[in-house]
């Protein structure tokens, strides 16, 4: 049972948009930034959203995040079968004084 | 362009030690806080261990705690984690991961490859 709470998956067509929830407390996503990490398959992960809602260098605008509370959203538009992938959330948990997942989102683009 | 690569897996039996290694270039390895994340076979990511910049402070999660120790050499750009009494469940693909600042709440940037960890009888 992972502490962030994600959509096991979601869907939706080539050009569409879609959007990933991470749900928490306060003692992680409403304490402190969240970041988005991309996992394709068979790759290592990579950071795709740092401080709730910074990109990388490199990642494009097509992807977002944002965050209210003791939730955050990743946004992806103008959605590409190259976005098909694992996407998790992660923040650290002051409570527990670590590093904290959720349990990852599988993405299919249709 | 900042690099980590991890060493040190294998196939261990259960209750047996290993010690993984990350090697580091690209980046003031001293600067940063370091992680190592592990992946089950078909699961997702689960925390394991954090240390900071200066190696003063070390994290780890409930489920290792006790049995896995993490380290680092600054002068060897150099991050291990040293795993004993090993279980079935300890099994995954271990990450070193790089974080963005001196301490690991600052979140991660930078994911090694991984190694292969496998506790089999």
């Amino acid at each position: 049972q992972s502490v962030l709470t994600q959509p096991p998956s979601v869907s939706a067509a080539p050009g569409q948009k879609v959007t990933i929830s991470c749900s928490g407390s306060s003692s992680n996503i409403g304490n402190t930034y969240v970041s988005w990490y991309q996992q394709l398959p068979g790759t290592a992960p990579k950071l795709l959203i740092y401080d709730n809602d910074k990109r990388p260098s490199g990642i494009p605008d097509r992807f977002s995040g944002s965050k209210s509370g003791t939730s955050a959203t990743l946004g992806i538009t103008g959605l590409q079968t190259g976005d098909e992938a694992d996407y998790y959330c992660g923040t650290w948990d002051s409570s527990l004084s670590a590093g904290v997942f959720g349990g990852g989102t599988k993405l299919t683009v249709l | 362009e900042v690099q980590l690569v991890e060493s040190g897996g294998g196939l261990v039996q259960p209750g047996g030690s290993l010690r993984l290694s990350c090697s580091a270039s690209g980046f003031t390895f001293s600067g940063y806080a370091l992680d190592w994340v592990r992946q089950a076979p078909g699961k997702g990511l689960e925390y394991v261990s954090a240390i900071s910049s200066n190696g003063g402070s070390t994290y780890y999660a409930d489920s290792v705690k006790g049995r896995f120790t993490i380290s680092r050499d600054n002068s060897k750009n150099t991050l291990y984690l040293q795993m004993s009494s090993l279980r079935p469940e300890d099994t995954a693909v271990y990450y070193c991961v790089k974080c963005s600042g001196v301490v690991p709440v600052y979140g991660m940037d930078v994911w090694g490859q991984g190694t292969t960890v496998a506790v089999s009888s």
